[in-house]
């Protein structure tokens, strides 16, 4: 059972462009959702995470909307670069419970064309 | 890769040999992890550890085993590989939980195992 549905698979965007990434979740117990990058050979490197207390997280380029009602959250990167392209994947975790584990979304492959 | 070590960082097997893969980390965080990572799948925890000797399941435990004996090393051993887990592996560590800022995950550079 998938926890954390992300979409979609594979995303190509011209440089400049905004890349947009989406989530959903089922586990109302979650409250923390951070975004990971992973660029070819490398590990996941923590990007940008959000809390349900705030709708929204911008860290330069990258912003987090999050839509608690709805059970999702999107990962925006403007004016996207081809620096940019990796594989993002979304992941959350619950406000208790023995280890506070990660759940990962599938993972999306962003290409950035120059 | 935030002081974490991953070896071997490649290996290939046969199916039925045993495998052990190592992680270091040198920030003497609490915690430590393995994942795989499937195409499709995202990245799935095996085993945790929340300290020395101290370790429980994730989702895909199934056909691994883990021990630390030190804070620093944690071992993800398959005890008689087959070739559905022929995979990538990360390790990752977090200082503690129960805190937002300290919840981050800083992963090591993974190792491609194949099992043939």
């Amino acid at each position: 059972q998938q926890q954390v549905k992300q979409s979609p698979q594979s995303l190509i965007v011209q440089k400049g462009g905004i890349s947009i990434i989406n989530c959903a979740y089922e586990n109302t117990a979650f409250d923390y959702f951070p975004w990971y990058q992973q660029f070819p050979g490398k590990g996941p490197a923590l990007l940008i995470a959000i809390r349900p207390d705030v709708s929204e997280k911008k860290e330069g380029r990258f912003t987090i909307s999050f839509n608690k009602s709805a059970k999702q959250f999107s990962l925006h990167i403007m004016d996207s670069q081809p620096g940019d392209s990796a594989t993002y994947f979304c992941a959350a975790m619950p406000d208790s419970g023995s280890a506070r584990q990660l759940t990962f979304g599938s993972g999306t492959q962003l290409t950035v064309l120059p | 890769d935030a002081g974490i070590t991953q070896s071997p960082r490649h290996k290939v097997t046969e199916t039925g040999t045993p495998v052990t893969l190592r992680c270091h980390q040198t920030e003497n965080h609490r915690y430590m992890y393995w994942y795989r990572q499937d195409p499709g799948h995202g990245l799935r925890l095996i085993h945790y550890s929340y300290g020395v000797k101290d370790t429980d399941k994730g989702e895909v435990s199934d056909g691994y085993s883990v021990s630390r004996s030190k804070t620093e090393d944690f071992l993800l051993t398959l005890e008689s590989a087959t070739s559905s887990q022929t995979s990538v592996y990360f390790c990752a560590i977090s200082e503690r939980q129960g805190m937002a800022a300290k919840n981050i995950q800083y992963f090591g550079a993974g190792t491609r195992l194949s099992v043939l």
